[in-house]
């Protein structure tokens, strides 16, 4: 039972290239998220999938696209990135959205760095 | 817009000392209340969580929090830490779905 899973673990990118952030779920979860965490910050909510087919953005979304492929899988893609996405991402789902307190589960963590 | 505050941003304690971290969420509708704590170079665990009956909540590993719906709070509390409760702590509140998160709180724990 692997739970959140996420890849790749570490990246290093150049200003302006782009990658894709994959993450995976297998406990037949509806909702995923995507957050990234910044020191002093907290963790900040960047996309999230309420369910399969559905997108939404959170409360920092600029920079970022995302595709929930099926149930299982929802990607963080950065098209062209920038220093100011040097951050540690955290893919996150849990097994419905609403007020229901369901907890949520969260993968290992991304680290990345745009030099 | 919601929101969370961590009233502490680092802790420094010596073993053995009381703990208490302090949580305010500012939303006025039925809350669900987490605590995450994450562990140097780990990734973010639950501590315990709030939905809805007893106010004091136990979690793992001897840590406790208490809802107080009057003052929008929801402290975590441990008697007695350990050198390896050293991470950094996170308050978050769930409404509608999205979990909010606070600015987390670095604690370290001086043997």
């Amino acid at each position: 039972n692997a739970g959140v899973t996420q890849t790749p673990k570490f990246q290093v990118l150049k200003t302006g290239q782009s990658m894709t952030l994959q993450c995976a779920q297998d406990m037949n979860h509806n909702s995923m998220y995507w957050y990234r965490q910044d020191p002093g910050m907290g963790l900040r909510l960047i996309y999230y999938s309420a369910s399969e087919g559905t997108t939404d953005k959170g409360e920092v979304p600029n920079g970022y696209n995302v595709s929930r492929l099926n149930k299982r899988e929802f990607s963080l893609r950065l098209e062209s990135a920038a220093p100011s996405q040097t951050s540690v991402y955290f893919c996150a789902s849990r097994t419905s959205p609403g007020n229901s307190g369901n907890t949520i589960y969260f993968g290992e963590g991304s680290w990345l760095t745009v030099v | 817009a919601q929101s969370v505050s961590q009233h502490n941003h680092h802790v420094i304690l010596s073993e053995a000392a009381s703990l208490e971290l302090g949580c305010n969420y500012s939303y006025g509708g039925t809350v669900n209340l987490f605590w995450y704590v994450q562990y140097p170079g780990q990734h973010l665990q639950l501590l315990l969580k709030y939905f809805s009956g007893d106010p004091l909540v136990k979690g793992i590993k001897g840590f406790e929090a208490e809802f107080i719906k009057s003052k929008f709070s929801f402290n975590l509390r441990k008697p007695s830490v350990q050198w390896s409760d050293t991470a950094e702590y996170f308050c978050a509140v769930n409404v509608r779905g999205k979990l909010i998160f606070g600015q987390g709180t670095e604690l370290s724990v001086k043997p």
